[in-house]
């Protein structure tokens, strides 16, 4: 178990439709990160918040947000959703120390499928 | 963006056989991690490596950060049924500050 806590841990919906998956990291974690994990494709870094501001943002869909809260809880939504949006989502988090690069850690995932 | 050679794409073995599988960049990388994924699970870490040089082991896995920083290998020694799964090289590039840039996986398959 690292910690992270994602849920749901699996999402149904249909084309078109708006979803929101949410995160909480380690405890002591500051940054969350959200990767995208498809079939044909590795794990694609999408965005990192760092306590409660953004920081990174890397193959993020217009069509798609996030965001961190005062607890440091995070939230990715995912809007006017297409089949190709189908994947595993992960979150990870890190402490994020000031001048460190350190060790993401990783949630168990929310499995997202679109008909 | 900077790019990971991860290989063998794939390996199957006989259990108690050691295994060995490396990533390369033509860009140099500040850490280097290794991490485990079982079917529909997150990545679980297994080795994080901060210095050129570094070889670290964790029970029958060893890992080494390459002198030149841009190499890094992974090998696991007998190995058993539970070692079955892909296996990620990962590493933050000396200008992506915190951003992970991940290798494309072993999968890994061992034979009883």
């Amino acid at each position: 178990d690292s910690g992270v806590t994602q849920t749901p841990k699996h999402l149904i919906t249909a084309t078109g439709q708006r979803v929101t998956l949410r995160c909480s990291p380690r405890s002591g974690d500051l940054s969350v990160y959200w990767y995208q994990q498809s079939l044909d494709q590795g794990l694609q870094f999408l965005i990192q918040y760092y306590n409660g501001e953004e920081r990174a943002k890397g193959n993020i869909l217009e069509r798609f947000s996030a965001q961190q809260f005062p607890d440091l809880h995070s939230e990715l939504n995912l809007s006017s959703l297409e089949l190709g949006d189908s994947a595993l989502y992960f979150c990870a988090s890190s402490v994020s120390l000031r001048g460190a690069v350190d060790t993401q850690y990783f949630g168990p995932g929310t499995r997202l499928t679109v008909l | 963006g900077q790019q990971l050679n991860q290989s063998p794409q794939s390996m199957f073995i006989q259990e108690g056989e050691d295994v060995s599988m490396n990533c390369t960049s033509s860009s140099i990388f500040n850490t280097w991690l290794w991490y485990k994924q079982d079917p529909g699970e997150g990545p679980v870490l297994l080795i994080a490596l901060y210095k050129a040089g570094e070889l670290t082991s964790n029970g029958r896995l060893t890992a080494q950060f390459g002198i030149t920083r841009k190499d890094s290998f992974l090998n696991i020694s007998a190995s058993i049924p539970s070692d079955v799964g892909i296996y990620f090289c990962a590493g933050h590039p000396e200008t992506s500050g915190s951003r992970l840039t991940f290798g494309e996986g072993t999968q890994l398959t061992v034979n009883p």
